[in-house]
């Protein structure tokens, strides 16, 4: 069955710690993304890849980096700079990021600090 | 400025009582718009995508309409399965960035 995997489900973060969540997929997608999502409000992206070894910065970019090495996966560094991780972060993607192409989502991992 | 607005934030109804879920939105221009379903620790499950207004589409007891100004997700007889947040998200004409509600959560008591 053709998804989008995430790994961890939870996990967790110690002051000054690097951690990294995992996205895979094998819809053979070129589109990427990652969202991360807060009670109350709307999915914001952090950053979005449209091509292999090319991403660029969504509007919450700030403490958190990725990296687009292969077509299939799209990991995202949340890094001791953002101060405030704790949140449900969704890794998405689509076929391309023309018009109106619809974003299937993961299952997610929801970040807490420790 | 982009925006979108889903209303009311919760709508609790009883079991076969029908409703209408809102989402306004201020874009300029418009390439797509879709909803989603999103179950408690759960990722966003793809309902709907809606191009041009007076479309229309129907997925069991969902069906979605388009206007130039809002859509609108109705549920027809609910059942408590039907539970969930409905996500609104839309495609503007300006970027490649999909500008997101804050949800409405559905709650259907038996």
């Amino acid at each position: 069955d053709g998804g989008i995997t995430q790994s961890p489900k939870y996990l967790f973060r110690k002051e000054g710690q690097n951690v990294t969540l995992s996205c895979e997929q094998n819809l053979n997608h070129d589109a990427m993304y990652w969202y991360r999502q807060d009670p109350g409000q709307g999915l914001r992206l952090i950053y979005y890849s449209q091509i292999v070894n090319d991403f660029q910065k969504g509007d919450i970019a700030e403490g958190y980096s990725v990296s687009r090495e292969k077509k299939e996966s799209f990991p995202l560094t949340v890094t001791s700079a953002q101060k405030n991780p704790t949140a449900f972060y969704l890794c998405a993607s689509s076929i391309g990021t023309t018009s109106g192409e619809t974003q299937y989502f993961g299952p997610g991992t929801r970040l807490l600090v420790l | 400025e982009d925006q979108v607005t889903q209303s009311p934030e919760a709508l609790r109804l009883q079991e076969g009582e029908s409703s209408s879920l809102n989402c306004s939105y201020t874009v300029s221009g418009l390439r797509g718009l879709f909803w989603y379903r999103q179950d408690p620790g759960k990722g966003p499950e793809f309902l709907f995508t809606l191009y041009s207004a007076g479309e229309e589409k129907e997925k069991e007891r969902l069906k979605a309409t388009l206007t130039k100004k809002e859509s609108f997700l109705h549920i027809t007889a609910p059942k408590p399965e039907d539970s969930a947040t409905y996500l609104c998200a839309v495609h503007p004409g300006s970027n490649y960035q999909l500008i997101w509600g804050a949800g409405t959560k559905l709650i259907i008591k038996p």
